[in-house]
């Protein structure tokens, strides 16, 4: 079985600050490891994904994660924050086949939150 | 374009009385899912499809019934909802090693 912990529902940045939000995973195989962000009344898009190559991946927005196997975590950066990054925030690994053919096992989400 | 259209975008309803949500995408998608959100769980799975006529159960499939009679639609059918299953739901697509694309999502309230 595989799952994903985010900690914090909720993070609090200010904007030109950098963000920083938390995802480990357990996975029996090699995972692929996704961040997906959500914005008010709408569906999810892909921010970046880890498939094997890079540990460290860029995305779109600014946004970046590193993959470290020893620690299990793909922790998701930004180097500063802007009002328009206000969402929320899945990180989602892949699911039972373990080639990422299936579907996504997600976090419970973290809420991001950018102060003036 | 490419999308994932999800039909109705809300919806009410009372307990007992069934109900179907649609999805449809124009990719030619083999994989096809449905998830829920709720506050504090995230999203989590309820059926997918890996092509025509293939279904398997996720990780909160009952009360829940699906098909895939064709490529392009995967309808989720609640024959008998009841308020627990008041939530936001998720259509998503994929080709094989290719992202998923969602949905714009149904809000769904069963009282």
């Amino acid at each position: 079985a595989q799952s994903v912990t985010q900690l914090g529902s909720h993070v609090s940045v200010s904007e030109g600050a950098l963000v920083l939000l938390r995802c480990n995973y357990s996975s029996s195989v090699p995972p692929y490891l996704f961040w997906y962000v959500q914005y008010p009344n709408q569906g999810l898009q892909l921010l970046l994904k880890y498939t094997s190559a890079a540990t460290l991946v860029k995305g779109i927005n600014g946004f970046e994660a590193e993959f470290k196997k020893s620690e299990t975590s793909f922790h998701l950066t930004k180097p500063s924050a802007h009002m328009s990054d206000a969402a929320e925030y899945f990180c989602a690994v892949s699911g039972r086949s373990g080639g990422g053919a299936d579907g996504l096992t997600f976090g419970k989400g973290t809420h991001l939150i950018i102060q003036p | 374009e490419a999308q994932v259209t999800q039909n109705p975008r809300y919806l009410i309803t009372v307990t007992g009385k069934k109900l179907t949500v649609t999805c449809s995408q124009n990719m030619n998608h083999e994989y096809m899912s449905w998830y829920r959100q709720d506050p504090g769980l995230g999203l989590r799975q309820i059926y997918y499809s890996m092509n025509v006529e293939v279904t398997d159960k996720g990780d909160v499939p009952e009360g829940y019934k699906v098909s895939r009679k064709e490529k392009r639609n995967f309808p989720l059918i609640l024959e008998s909802p009841s308020p627990n299953q008041t939530s936001l739901y998720f259509c998503a697509s994929r080709s094989r090693g290719e992202k998923l694309f969602f949905g714009s999502g149904t809000q769904l309230s069963v009282l």
